[in-house]
Order: structure tokens, then C-alpha cells, then sequence
């Protein structure tokens, strides 16, 4: 099976655009979660979306957006780029909805995305 | 709510000699908890997961971590450390309810000696 792929790895940007990220999961995974990694504030959770809906979202600006396609692919949005937003987004699979059973997220490479 | 503490943000450990990663955890509902391994230009990997039944729990890589919930821990550890278990390492921690977020910690990355 072929594993979480992410589009595109790295991206630079220039403050005040905004940038769109994709995230495809694994085949047969309704399950898409967003996470933002920083050496400072280590990994944290965007947003979850389940079968076109989002289920979870954690605490990002509004800048942040995303959404889930019928065939479960993903995309994030962040409008007007601030130099914070500097960053490893991470996009993580799972069959069934993540938090709270046993079921394993399956995490891509990430797209490196620098805000200049 | 969730929270996770992961001790020490660098850990140095000399090639085959024991590794401890630490966590602590806290958690208002039994706890699910899980060690991640991310390695340079990659995303994170499941090392193990606890959610309920045996309190050691076995993962890949020689890697095994143990449940005490009287101390709020899940430290992670392997016998004999390799050049190859370089990487950073992720605890984390989620509730018992569907829609509960998985709660990273900072992350320690480990440092293998020659």
C-alpha cells in the first residue's frame, strides 16, 4: 500500500500570501489530521477532518483552514503568511477517527514551508 | 484534558548501552499513550502504543515502554542502543472518546555515542 504523500515537500513564501498544502492518505483511510511542527512548540494539532467534516480543531488563527474531499485527500490553507508560520505541516491517516482508539496515524514526510 | 511532558530535550547514550527516553503524562480519563520516532527529513512512525491489558508494551526496533499510572509514566527504552536509533522521539497521549485529540510532547532527541 502506498504510504501518505504530501505536495509539494518544500515551499517558500513571502509574508501576506497565502500557500495551500495537499495531503493524500492512505488507500481506504477517512481519516486526515493536521499538525504544525516548530523547534519551539514541538507538534501542534491543526485540524481533523472525517468523511468531509471537521471533527476536531485545535487552537490556530482563522488564517488556518482546511478541507477533506470525497476521496478523503486533504488540503490546508494559510492566508496572509506571517514569519511564524515557518514551519514542518505535517499530515497524519487513519482509518477511523484518531483521538481515542487504537487506531495508528500514519504520518507523511511533511512539506517544509518557509515564510520569508 | 491531556498533557504530556517529555524530560530532557536531548538525550546522549553511548552505542549499546541502555536508553530511557522519559514521559509523563497527565490525564483526566484513562489514558491511550504512544511513542513516535521521527528520523531526519521524515514524518513521524509509530513505535508502540498503549491503550488497555499488559502495562509493558512491546514495540518495533527492540524499543518497549511501561504503563505506571501510579506515577503517571510511560518511559521508553531499549537495552542496547545503535547508531541507527538516532532520531527524535515523540510521547503523546490521547483520552478514550472519538473525537479526543492526540496531544504530542515536545519531543527528545536522541543522541547515539560511538
Amino acid at each position: 500500500k502506498a504510504g501518505v504523500t504530501q505536495t509539494p515537500r518544500y515551499l517558500i513564501k513571502t509574508r501576506g500570501q497565502q500557500v495551500t498544502l495537499s495531503c493524500s492518505p492512505i488507500s481506504g483511510h477517512r481519516s486526515v489530521s493536521w499538525y504544525q511542527q516548530t523547534p519551539g512548540q514541538g507538534l501542534q494539532f491543526l485540524f481533523e477532518y472525517f468523511s468531509e467534516t471537521q471533527r476536531n480543531k485545535g487552537n490556530f488563527p482563522g488564517r488556518f483552514s482546511g478541507r477533506q474531499f470525497s476521496n478523503s485527500r486533504s488540503e490546508m490553507n494559510v492566508s496572509t503568511l506571517e514569519l511564524g508560520d515557518s514551519a514542518l505541516y505535517l499530515c497524519a491517516s487513519s482509518f477511523g477517527l484518531a483521538g481515542g482508539t487504537s487506531r495508528t496515524q500514519y504520518f507523511g514526510p511533511g512539506t517544509r514551508l518557509l515564510v520569508l | 484534558a491531556q498533557s504530556v511532558t517529555q524530560l530532557g530535550s536531548h538525550v546522549s547514550v553511548s552505542e549499546g548501552a541502555l536508553v530511557l527516553l522519559r514521559c509523563n503524562y497527565s490525564s483526566s480519563v484513562p489514558p491511550y499513550l504512544f511513542w513516535y520516532v521521527q528520523y531526519p527529513n521524515q514524518g513521524l512512525q509509530l513505535l508502540l502504543k498503549y491503550t488497555t491489558g499488559a502495562t509493558l508494551v512491546k514495540g518495533i526496533n527492540g524499543f518497549e515502554a511501561e504503563f505506571k499510572k501510579s506515577e503517571t509514566s510511560f518511559h521508553l527504552t531499549k537495552p542496547s542502543a545503535h547508531m541507527s536509533d538516532a532520531a527524535e522521539y515523540f510521547c503523546a497521549v490521547s483520552g478514550g472518546n472519538r473525537d479526543d485529540k492526540i496531544i504530542f510532547g515536545k519531543g527528545t532527541r536522541l543522541h547515539i555515542l560511538p
